[in-house]
This record gives structure tokens, sequence and C-alpha cells, in this order.
């Protein structure tokens, strides 16, 4: 049930744009980003619920495809501070999976200046 | 964004001793909370679902009487690691929801360490 992310890291330099993607083998009733820094607990950054939304945070934006059961994170314009490491999480939409987030391996992703 | 605390954020005990980690919703009524372990460089694994006036729901590998939960209040739940030892070494992350909404909000995460 754990979804799947890719790429599992990815080096940027400031100001270059990264896609983090996020599948799932069942459907979905919602996907929720993360990001977590070393050391900390993970920070609520958006939720897409099924319908096929895109979202957007600053320059960090989301897309949910339904048919697919995907979801991918852009990040666009990359600052250091987006460097950590970003989850996905996924609620199953099904009556006894209410709340519940399965977790992706997260991306680890690395900004320099 | 909705404030979830947690308490205490690091606690080191001896391994036999028992460990209670409590989680509360500052400022917004929680009926469910979840609570995740998170071992160094991994994931998030959900443990469980914490209900108020209910009894907990736990996931599969999960011993119910070794991690047991409490949600007494609507703001309020507790997660006590019984007879702990080194192999509970975690990072302990509790999670609330508000009412009639979707998205979940993290506390800061206990790290519990056992000797």
């Amino acid at each position: 049930q754990q979804p799947v992310q890719s790429p599992q890291a990815v080096i940027l330099r400031e100001g270059e744009d990264a896609v983090i993607n996020c599948s799932s083998s069942k459907a979905l009733y919602s996907v929720h980003w993360y990001r977590q820094k070393h050391g900390e607990a993970p920070v609520f950054l958006m939720i897409l619920l099924k319908g096929g939304e895109q979202k957007g945070h600053e320059k960090i934006s989301a897309s949910f495809n339904e048919k697919k059961q995907q979801s991918s994170l852009y990040l666009t314009a990359s600052q250091l501070s987006y460097s950590g490491t970003y989850f996905c999480g996924t609620e199953l939409a099904q009556g006894d999976s209410w709340g519940k987030l399965q977790f992706g391996a997260g991306t680890q992703v690395v900004v320099t200046p | 964004g909705a404030v979830v605390s947690q308490h205490p954020s690091r606690v080191i005990c001896k391994s036999g001793t028992s460990v209670k980690i409590e989680c509360r919703s500052l400022d917004f009524q929680a009926t469910t909370m979840f609570w995740y372990r998170q071992f160094p460089k991994q994931s998030l694994m959900l443990m469980a679902t914490s209900n108020e006036g209910s009894k907990a729901t736990y996931e599969q590998g999960v011993e119910k009487d070794k991690f047991l939960i409490n949600h007494a209040s609507l703001t309020l739940s507790t997660l006590t690691v019984t007879s702990a030892h080194p192999e509970d070494s975690s990072f302990y992350i509790c999670s609330a929801r508000i009412q009639g909404a979707d998205t979940q909000y993290f506390g800061p995460g206990t790290r519990l360490t056992v000797l």
C-alpha cells in the first residue's frame, strides 16, 4: 500500500526546477505533501483531493492525476530553503482508511548555491 | 495552520522501563489522532489510530500491549511504550486532524533512546 516515490534524491542549483513523483497502485482519496528537515518533524505543504486539482504554495505546486493515481510536486526556481526530504502521504479511497496516511520512501532534495 | 505539540521532545530511558509520550492539539479539537514511527533515514510508518473515547486501532505488526494508546479528551492522546527495548529507539510523531477537514498536522516529534 506504500506509494512509490521518485526520484530517491535530486541535487539542484539555486534557481533550478525539479519534479517529484508519487504513485499508488490503489484508488486514492487524497495526497498530502510534506517536507522534513533533518532532526525535525514533517511540515505540511499541501493536500490534493481526488478531482484532479492542482495547488500551489509559493513556488511549490502539485498536481493529482486521479486516473493514474499519481501526484507530482513541482519545485520551481528552487531556493536554499527548499532542501530537505519530501514525502508524499496517500489516503486510500476506502472507508476504513479514513485519515490513515501511507508514506512514500521520500525524496532527498539538496539545493546548492 | 493548526498547532500540535508533543512532550517530551527527547527521552532517554533504561531497557525495561515504560515511557509516556503526550500529543496535544493546542487550538483545535481532534477526535482522531495518529501515531507514527520513523527510524533513521526511513519513512514514516503509521502505528495506530487514536480515537477519542474508544479503543485505538493498530496497524498490522504493531503490538497493542506494548504500545498503549489513550485518547482521554478531544485535545490529548498519549502513547506509552511499555517495557522498552533498544530496538524501540526511534522518532515518534503524532498527527491530528481537524474535525471535518482533510489536512493533518504533525507534532514536533519525540526522540526516544532506550539504553
